[in-house]
């Protein structure tokens, strides 16, 4: 089957730094996107790797490993306005389908 | 600018009355897909088109049906909404699947009375 496996909530504190784990078994694997979503509203895409090693994105980083099966979305400089739910996705390359990652909550207290 | 647009942005409807949600995009993406999600919840996928290639999720119920008369537009149709239908509907576009990622409208809020 498809899945993919990111922990349901994480808790930092402003201006720190965090890190929320995604781990992944799907077949036809193309590459891992990160989705941003805030209560009420619809998911924007943060980032997306294709190939192994780290993408950059202001104080938003994402990296894959393909061999461990394994990437991860890096949050740098908390804000208060990053408090949201953030979800890995598997691009798949047949059907164009996106798998979805249960979500992860972003609780960042002051 | 480009974009995804969802209408409406709030829908009630009744028990069993037949709804149409929408959704338009001027990204010329050649991937559409229509999600669902309820409360704290990943987005769960409906359907999706590549190009006019219609592609029905397994566990999709057959009260949920879709139309995609062009590139530009796609609706989903909700034949006999019942009170677990109540969700959020996420129209998605993509080129190809492929980065940058893909496009959501803003949703429609669907409430069933």
């Amino acid at each position: 089957g498809q899945s993919l496996e990111q922990p349901s909530e994480v808790t930092a504190v402003e201006g720190a730094i965090v890190q929320i784990n995604c781990t992944y078994q799907t077949s036809g694997f193309y590459g891992l996107s990160w989705y941003q979503q805030h209560d009420g509203g619809a998911p924007t895409f943060l980032s997306y790797n294709g190939l192994d090693g780290l993408e950059e994105t202001g104080r938003f980083s994402s990296f894959l490993s393909r061999s461990d099966s394994y990437g991860y979305l890096l949050l740098q400089e908390l804000q208060m306005k990053d408090s949201a739910s953030y979800f890995c996705a598997d691009t798949m390359d047949s059907n164009y389908q996106l798998i979805w990652g249960a979500g992860t909550k972003l609780i960042i207290k002051p | 600018d480009a974009m995804v647009i969802q209408n409406p942005r709030y829908q009630v409807t009744q028990f069993g009355k037949p709804v149409t949600l929408s959704c338009s995009q001027t990204l010329n993406h050649n991937v559409m897909y229509w999600y669902q999600q309820k409360s704290s919840q990943a987005p769960k996928l409906l359907f999706h088109y590549y190009d006019k290639d219609f592609n029905n999720e397994a566990d999709t119920p057959d009260n949920f049906q879709s139309r995609r008369p062009n590139t530009s537009f796609c609706f989903l149709d909700i034949r006999s909404p019942g009170l677990g239908d109540a969700a959020m509907y996420l129209c998605a576009t993509s080129y190809e699947g492929l980065s940058p990622g893909a496009f959501f409208g803003q949703g429609t809020r669907l409430t069933v009375v």
